[in-house]
């Protein structure tokens, strides 16, 4: 069974403090896909990266930055310099390999970023 | 990127009347979508998802009969909510993987808010 565990519930930072968002997930797969998605309060999901359990490379994208590790099986988000736009609920998923596999989300983590 | 397009965006329906929304992938082909509901505060659901020209699978304790599903083209799904009761409030979100590949990015719809009196 795939699981994904997101255990910070909510963290308020203030603008410009630097946040890092948690992920550890459990899986038997060899081949699997791991997930950020952003969800601000209109409720669309923002696909924001996808890994491939193959590369451990580290991706840094703008004020975003992603850590994979497979030795501890997380994949934590950091946002550097947090501005107000940044609030949302961020969900961190898992997929197996395989066409038309499904999405294990974690509960979400819900950002609020104070002026 | 990607984009999926869902409608309505919000519909507010009486108790027994059934309520149809459309999930619309605009850019390309989705052989596959999936179906999602989301309570607040909380994570989504996945309720069901969607081949092209075939049955849609549902996950353990979501009635089929109660949410249809039907999946005509590789663009367009559409989730019915048959007799839909106050329970059925919720917020609805499909999500629609591109043909081909075996590591499909799912992409997003906009979510429909559905509430029944």
């Amino acid at each position: 069974a795939q699981k994904v565990t997101q255990a910070q519930t909510e963290i308020s930072v203030v603008e410009k403090e630097d946040v890092t968002l948690d992920c550890v997930y459990e899986t038997r797969d060899t081949t699997y896909y791991l997930f950020w998605y952003k969800q601000p309060p209109s409720g669309e999901l923002v696909f924001l990266i996808r890994r491939n359990s193959f590369d451990e490379q580290n991706e840094i994208s703008g004020r975003y930055s992603w850590n994979f590790q497979k030795s501890t099986s997380s994949f934590n988000f950091t946002i550097t310099a947090s501005q107000v736009v940044d609030s949302a609920v961020y969900f961190c998923a898992l997929r197996r390999g395989g066409a038309n596999s499904k999405l294990t989300f974690g509960k979400g983590i819900t950002l609020s970023v104070r002026p | 990127g990607a984009v999926v397009s869902q409608h309505p965006s919000r519909v507010i329906c009486k108790s027994g009347t059934s309520v149809k929304i459309e999930c619309r992938s605009l850019d390309f082909q989705a052989t596959t979508m999936f179906w999602y509901r989301q309570f607040p505060k909380q994570s989504l659901m996945l309720m069901a998802t969607s081949n092209e020209g075939s049955k849609a699978t549902y996950e353990q304790g979501v009635e089929k009969d109660k949410f249809l599903i039907n999946h005509a083209s590789l663009t367009l799904s559409t989730l019915t909510v048959t007799s839909a009761h106050p329970e059925d409030s919720s917020f609805y979100i499909c999500s629609a993987s591109m043909a081909g590949g075996m590591g499909e990015t799912q992409y997003f719809g906009p979510g429909t808010r559905l509430l029944v009196l």
